[in-house]
This record gives C-alpha cells, structure tokens and sequence, in this order.
C-alpha cells in the first residue's frame, strides 16, 4: 500500500522568496514519485518526477526535488517565487514496477504568492 | 499533436439521470486512468484501463459506477442515478503503458454538478 502526507493545506510566502512545499511518503516498494500542478479549473500539470535516477530533481518553472529515502521525503522548492506560482500543488507516488501505475495523491497544498 | 481531451467540460444532470464522461487518450497512448476530485480533497484513483480492457477498478463505487475503453473511440466513465454526492471534477489520464516510462498525461477534467 502507498500514501502520501502533505502537511498543511495552505502555505503563502512573498514575492521572490523560497517555496518550501513538503511532502512524505509510504510504500512497501520503490516508489515513483511525482509533483503536479493545479491552476483554477484545469487539469494537472507535471512538474517533475522521480525515478530512481537522480535524487535530485529539477523540474519546470525553476521548481525542484530532492528524494530523501531516509526520510522518505520528496520535498519541492523554488529559490524565488513569482506571481504566476499561485496554484494548487499535488505530491503524488505510484509503484515501481508493473503496468499499472495508478497514482495516489496528498490532499494538495495551496500555495498564495504576496506581492 | 494533441493532449488528453475530455468532454463535456461541465456537466450538469438532475438526481437520478446518468452522466456520461468522455476522455479521449493521446496519441499512441493506449493506458487511460480516471480519477475524482471532491471539494477540498486530493485526487482519488477510481479506474485503469487498457483497450477493451478493465485492468483494476479498486477505486470504482460498487454500485451505479462503470467505465469502459473500446477497441475504436473514447474511454467513456458512467454514472447511473447520479445523486448529489457524485458532483465533482473526475479527470482522466492518459500513458504509453511502456515498462518504466508511466507517466501520465492529464485532460482538463469534466466537472459534474448534481441538482
């Protein structure tokens, strides 16, 4: 079985500051891990992923991830945050190995962007 | 070369008529999931399936929920006697099903209103 913990529902930070959005892990196998990004009333965008290649991973927007397999972490961060980041952002995991790779998500986490 | 696509992008059905969703995959994608966005909650897997195929339904309700994916056409999620609790955004995504590359890509969901 696999989850995802996304602690806090609501993060806001200013204009040109870190983005620090967390995100723990479970599964008994292991995993992929993904971030997806929500804009109002569309679909998930990929942002980036993880794959057993690089723990450190960099993805679209300037945002990346570090896999922590000790802390079974896959936390994203941005050095500077803009305007256009305000969204809803998903962590996300699915198995490993096997056709099906069904994806289990955290309940999200809002991020605002003050000016 | 086009994304995933869903249709109708609102949908709104009066207790007790059905819904019927469409997501048709990209291009040389043969692997579609569904999945459900309540209010306030993550996305919750319901379905995967590939062509003429019903791989795993371990989300799906028991009852008044089906979903198919023909040989020729979209994928089609049906909701039979749709009751208030079934409003929601239900996306739907696509992969190539290749071992190690299951990324999935997602459409821009169908949102249903139940009056």
């Amino acid at each position: 079985a696999q989850s995802v913990t996304q602690l806090g529902s609501h993060v806001s930070v200013s204009e040109g500051a870190l983005v620090l959005l967390r995100c723990n892990y479970s599964s008994s196998v292991p995993p992929y891990l993904f971030w997806y990004v929500q804009y109002p009333n569309q679909g998930l965008q990929l942002l980036l992923k993880y794959t057993s290649a690089a723990t450190l991973v960099k993805g679209i927007n300037g945002f990346e991830a570090e896999f922590k397999k000790s802390e079974t972490s896959f936390h994203l961060t941005k050095p500077s945050a803009h305007m256009s980041d305000a969204a809803e952002y998903f962590c996300a995991v699915s198995p490993y190995t096997g056709a099906n790779s069904k994806l289990t998500f955290g309940k999200g986490i809002t991020l605002s962007v003050r000016p | 070369n086009a994304g995933v696509m869903q249709n109708p992008r609102h949908l709104v059905r009066r207790r007790g008529q059905e819904a019927r969703l469409r997501c048709s995959p990209m291009k040389g994608h043969s692997h579609v999931y569904w999945y459900r966005q309540l209010p306030e909650e993550g996305l919750k897997f319901m379905v995967y399936l590939q062509k003429e195929n019903i791989i795993d339904e371990s989300g799906m309700p028991k009852e008044r929920f089906s979903a198919e994916f023909p040989k020729e056409g979209p994928s089609i999620l049906r909701i039979q006697q749709v009751v208030r609790g079934d409003s929601a955004a239900y996306f739907c995504a696509s992969s190539p099903g290749l071992a190690g590359l299951n990324e999935q890509y997602f459409g821009p969901g169908t949102r249903l209103t139940v009056t």
